[in-house]
């Protein structure tokens, strides 16, 4: 079975640049989730999707963050302007419906605003 | 709001000694409890998990019970080798159904010496 696909898997941009990930979840999964993982803390929950419509997106910066998932399959986050505190590493993860039923994750995107 | 909360690290531990990472949570309702590891270079990957009051879950000789009473999920291994070294990180999925959130602890870097 395939794994959860992220790219790219590093990424180095200026600051006030914009940048895209992008992420393929397991097939079938329903759920698709998007953390941000800044060095020596635990990931935080940036989006939740649920098939194509939003469950939580309550710690997402609106006004720089954006992310959309085409078709309930695939999905893109976007950063738009990005600031150096947004150096993290990006989670990609995706699971069944359901409580109790465990996320896969991607590698991640190690992203690097300079 | 839930939330996850691990004892502080690092952990050093030389080969064959006896592990316990402390987790406790605050949750509504009743959570599912997971233990999540990052190996280094690698994605987060699921060690174990617990669904239910007095559940135990283990895995490569890892083992963690869901204790409602005093709202905790310590990992214990009796005898830890090199390779376990990796960052933990203890977390919950809260009890609503398909939008359960995934919520994690801070993690905690484990380092075994031969």
């Amino acid at each position: 079975e395939a794994g959860v696909a992220q790219s790219p898997r590093y990424k180095i941009i200026e600051k006030r640049q914009s940048v895209a990930f992008w992420c393929n979840p397991i097939s079938g999964h329903a759920t698709l989730y998007w953390y941000q993982q800044i060095l020596g803390q635990g990931p935080k929950l940036l989006i939740q999707f649920q098939n194509n419509g939003v469950v939580d997106d309550s710690q997402l910066p609106k006004d720089r963050f954006s992310a959309e998932r085409l078709k309930g399959v695939d999905s893109t986050l976007k950063i738009q302007p990005a600031k150096l505190e947004d150096s993290a590493v990006y989670l990609c993860a995706s699971s069944f419906e359901g409580l109790g039923t465990e996320a896969f994750f991607g590698q991640g995107t190690r992203l690097t605003v300079v | 709001g839930n939330s996850v909360t691990q004892m502080e690290g690092p952990v050093t531990l030389s080969e064959e000694a006896f592990l316990t990472i402390n987790c406790t949570y605050t949750a509504t309702g009743y959570p599912s409890l997971f233990w999540y590891v990052q190996y280094p270079g690698e994605g987060l990957q699921l060690l174990l998990k617990a669904t239910k009051a007095d559940d135990k879950g283990s895995n490569k000789g890892f083992e963690a019970t869901y204790r409602k009473e005093t709202t905790s999920f310590h990992l214990e291994k009796g005898s830890v080798q090199v390779s376990d070294s990796a960052v933990y990180f203890c977390a919950l999925t809260s009890s609503s159904g398909a939008n359960s959130k995934l919520t994690f602890g801070k993690g905690i870097t484990l380092s075994v010496r031969p």
